[in-house]
């Protein structure tokens, strides 16, 4: 059970949009439907801001928007804002009860 | 809304056990839904530790499967972590959180709280 690849970081100016890959294999992303992203501030619990790829809870902003092509998810953050700024990790349902998270993405808002 | 809150010591011995509890409000441990344990090692990203259903099945990172013991205690509305032999490598911050009712991904969390295995 390997951890899914994501980008260190990314970075962008604010209003802009980012996208966040998220990238497993055949046996995770590639087969289940069911890849969330969440976005921790360091010192704070993690919170739920997409699930079941594009999905989002009640209360998160409509600027979150996730895909999903073959092993690879996307998380699309637009107009881009300061409190954006966070570590952002997706995670994959992987069979059997078990889970498996992204190594991790760093966003910056310049 | 349900409410986690972790506890446990912030210091334990290499090869001792660690133990913690997450005290659940706002829902019972004994009703519809699914409790997990998450953790973050220094500098390093999530990964999933264990979960348990209801009615006690529960579901082990195969990495961690051998030392990991998740338990409910239905009198005091709270579940535990029990990782045995522990090592350096088990110094993180230990998150719980519930699994969402489909079973595909974690809607709420705790704060967390860092477990530090040292001698």
């Amino acid at each position: 059970q390997s951890a899914l690849t994501q980008p260190a970081s990314v970075s962008g100016s604010p209003g802009q949009s980012i996208t966040i890959s998220c990238t497993g294999t055949d046996s995770d992303v590639g087969v289940f439907n069911y890849v969330s992203w969440y976005q921790h501030h360091p010192g704070k619990a993690p919170q739920l801001v997409l699930y079941d790829v594009t999905k989002r809870p009640s209360g998160v902003s409509n600027r979150f928007s996730g895909s999903k092509w073959g092993n690879t998810a996307s998380l699309t953050i637009s107009g881009l804002q300061a409190e954006d700024e966070a570590d952002f990790y997706c995670s994959s349902y992987a069979g059997s009860g078990t889970y498996v998270f992204g190594t991790g993405t760093k966003v910056t808002v310049l | 809304q349900v409410q986690l809150q972790e506890s446990g010591p912030g210091l334990v011995k290499p090869s001792e056990t660690l133990s913690l509890t997450c005290a659940v409000s706002g829902h019972s441990v004994s009703s519809a839904y699914y409790w997990a344990w998450i953790r973050q090692p220094p500098g390093k990203g999530l990964q999933w530790v264990g979960s348990i259903y209801q009615g006690g099945t529960t579901y082990y990172n195969p990495s961690l499967k051998s030392r990991l013991t998740i338990s409910v205690d239905t009198s005091k509305n709270t579940f535990s972590l029990k990782v045995t032999s522990v090592t350096a490598a088990d110094t993180a911050v230990y998150y719980c959180a519930t699994i969402a009712a489909s079973g595909t991904h974690f809607d709420y969390w705790g704060q967390g709280t860092l477990v530090t295995v040292s001698s």
